[in-house]
């Protein structure tokens, strides 16, 4: 079992430019989340899908939009990078309660 | 919403002294309380979490306690060895399908 996995690893951007985060488990988790963390703020979330299907805000959602293709795969998308979404992004899955976390993308916008 | 504090936010210690770290909460609805340990460069893993009914739970060297009516949880890990350095947090939430809500993290330091 990979548990979740995310793609890239590492990613540049440019101010305006979009990029999509992918996120994907193989443990038949319903909710997946996606978080943010920044130095000394913990982590943030972003936003999460209780279920295939659902998606709903977190603490933090503003420049973010999502989209639960299917039970395994949970993508977070950029629409106009900002250097405020310079961060470390993790996803986690979950059943009940604890949440298994990806390797993370480090997103640096320029 | 539900609100997790936590200190201290760093904590150094020589290698087999005791550490402590200790998390508020704001949600008295909260009944879910688990740590996270992150090792530099990677992922977040649970090392131990405790559910409202239970005042103590140990698993070897790291132990949890909650006190419900204070509102108030912390982490102990004794004889501490160099591979315990890393970043620890400590999150609630209200269980089952519910999301965390996680401190801002400790940074923990074990001198050889």
């Amino acid at each position: 079992n990979a548990g979740v996995t995310q793609t890239p690893k590492f990613q540049v951007l440019k101010t305006g430019q979009s990029m999509t985060l992918q996120c994907a488990q193989d443990m038949n988790h319903n909710s997946m989340y996606w978080y943010r963390q920044d130095p000394g703020m913990g982590l943030r979330l972003i936003y999460y899908s209780a279920s295939e299907g659902t998606t709903d805000k977190g603490e933090v959602p503003n420049g973010y939009n999502v989209s639960r293709l299917n039970k395994r795969e949970f993508s977070l998308r950029l629409e106009s990078a900002a250097p405020s979404q310079t961060s470390v992004y993790f996803c986690a899955s979950s059943e009940l309660d604890e949440q298994f976390f990806g390797p993370g993308t480090r997103l640096t916008v320029l | 919403g539900e609100n997790v504090e936590q200190h201290p936010s760093t904590l150094s210690v020589q290698e087999g002294d005791s550490a402590v770290i200790k998390c508020t909460y704001s949600d008295s609805a909260s009944n879910y309380f688990p740590w996270y340990k992150q090792e530099l460069g990677k992922r977040p893993q649970l090392i131990i979490d405790i559910r409202s009914n239970v005042g103590e739970k140990k698993d070897q060297r790291i132990a949890v306690t909650l006190n419900k009516t204070a509102k108030h949880f912390s982490l102990h890990i004794t004889e501490t060895q160099p591979e315990d350095s890393a970043v620890y947090f400590c999150a609630a939430s209200m269980g089952g399908y519910s999301t965390l809500t996680f401190g801002k993290g400790t940074m923990l330091l074990v001198s050889p």
